[in-house]
């Protein structure tokens, strides 16, 4: 097992570019959540998904942000035009059916210049 | 609504000597409750989980947690701390009846002396 991949593993990039952060989570696993963690907010979930469907997106900061999940094996957290803000450490995680804890990946270190 | 409240950002002990980091929750329904550690670097990983049952919890790199329900607690101890254990820990929280939203608290950095 593999484990939630998330790549790239660092983004560098210039203030008003678009930046889209990538996620493939555990077979079979049928929830994904987006985090972000920053040193003054800790970690914010942001949106997740069942079954490749958004369920709660109430976390997304604004509009620039959006989160797709076209299948079971892939999902992207997209954001533009970026802003310096935006620099953190977003995590990807999936969990199985049932009651058992999340499963997160090494996380994207985003830095907005 | 669910919560989680760790007392104390930082902590340090000594090699050898015995870990608490606290963890109070907050629910409105009976709550099943995590620790996760983080490592420099590294994305959160499971140390253990209570969901129902015995109030005792023993999880990973020997550590273990006890569910007070009566003082809304699940604190985390292991009796002797490892220099490898010097990382980041969080307690978090969802509801039994939802179990898909992870609230977590702000995280305890764990410092271990030599």
């Amino acid at each position: 097992d593999a484990g939630v991949i998330q790549s790239p593993r660092h983004e560098v990039t210039e203030m008003g570019q678009e930046v889209t952060l990538r996620c493939k989570p555990i077979s079979g696993h049928n929830s994904l959540f987006w985090y972000r963690q920053t040193m003054m907010r800790g970690l914010e979930l942001l949106i997740y998904f069942n079954n490749n469907v958004p369920i709660d997106d109430s976390g997304m900061p604004e509009d620039r942000f959006s989160a797709k999940m076209p299948n079971a094996s892939f999902s992207t957290l997209k954001i533009q035009p970026s802003e310096p803000r935006d620099s953190a450490v977003y995590f990807c995680a999936s969990r199985p059916v049932g009651l058992d804890g999340y499963t997160f990946g090494s996380g994207t270190r985003l830095t907005v210049v | 609504a669910q919560s989680v409240t760790q007392l104390g950002s930082h902590v340090s002990v000594s090699e050898g000597a015995l870990v608490l980091l606290r963890c109070n929750y907050s629910s409105s329904v009976p709550p099943y409750l995590f620790w996760y550690v983080q490592y420099p670097n590294q994305g959160l990983q499971l140390l253990l989980k209570y969901t129902t049952g015995a109030t005792l919890v023993k999880g990973i790199n020997g550590f273990e947690a006890e569910f007070k329900k009566s003082e809304t607690s699940v604190h985390l101890t292991k009796p002797s701390a490892h220099m490898s254990d010097a990382a980041e820990y969080f307690c978090a929280v969802s509801d039994m009846a939802g179990a898909n939203n992870l609230f977590f608290g702000t995280g305890t950095r764990l410092t271990v002396i030599p």
